[in-house]
């Protein structure tokens, strides 16, 4: 099956600093990609779609220069959480869909981010 | 963020009986639903998905229901067992600009000896 890889799984980082998640697609060509937060014993809330070579589509309420999303290629897309502070703790999970248009999406395994 | 459903219920089954999980959908703007089975600390794992032009559709173990009228999801496991046990997501695949995939609330299904 499509395998999606996170990286890192965990990462602790301290107030003011920044932090990159890689998403790869393992198997499969992504042409989107899509990132998601989860907090303790709540739903994945979606942050933002992207699409490989153009800007990615940001929720509501989601800031786009906070978060930042880059899908350079057909296999990889990086989240880079800018300034983090202690509220941006959380699970965060990536997504993918494969070139050929079909609706399934694939899960990375996660990354938990704590920051100090 | 949008949200499909918006309760995250706990469900406890014996052992070896059916559980049904069901989810609220809000947004008549989509065309494919899919079940989540998510364990702590991990990422969500593909259960089944379903079409909107179905209303029904089984795989192993596990049924999933549409029903558009008053959109309601349901996933049926049949003979739980207890590597079941796990949090459940509907999500749902709404069409537009940019599709995307939006995640229910969950329900954690807790499956006793």
């Amino acid at each position: 099956g499509a395998v999606v890889s996170q990286h890192p799984s965990r990462v602790i980082c301290k107030s003011g600093t920044s932090v990159k998640i890689e998403c790869r697609s393992l198997d499969f060509q992504a042409t989107t990609m899509f990132w998601y937060r989860q907090f303790p014993k709540q739903s994945l809330m979606l942050m933002a779609t992207s699409n490989e070579g153009s800007k990615a589509t940001y929720e509501q309420g989601v800031e786009k220069d906070k978060f930042l999303i880059n899908h350079a290629s057909l296999t990889l897309s990086t989240l880079t959480v800018t300034s983090a502070h202690p509220e941006d703790s959380s699970f965060y999970i990536c997504s993918a869909r494969d070139v050929t248009g079909k609706a399934e999406a694939f899960f990375g395994q996660g990354t938990r981010l704590t920051v100090v | 963020g949008e949200s499909v459903g918006l309760h995250l219920p706990t469900l406890s089954v014996q052992e070896g009986d059916n559980s049904i999980i069901n989810c609220a959908y809000s947004n008549s703007a989509s065309d494919y639903f899919i079940w989540y089975k998510q364990e702590s600390g991990k990422g969500p794992q593909f259960i089944i998905d379903i079409r909107s032009n179905m209303d029904k559709r089984q795989g192993q173990r596990v049924t999933v229901l549409l029903n558009k009228t008053v959109k309601h999801l349901s996933l049926q496991i049949a003979a739980t067992q207890p590597g079941d046990s796990a949090v459940y997501f509907c999500a749902e695949n709404i069409l537009g600009g940019a599709q995307k995939l939006v995640f229910g609330q969950g329900t954690r299904l807790t499956i006793n000896p």
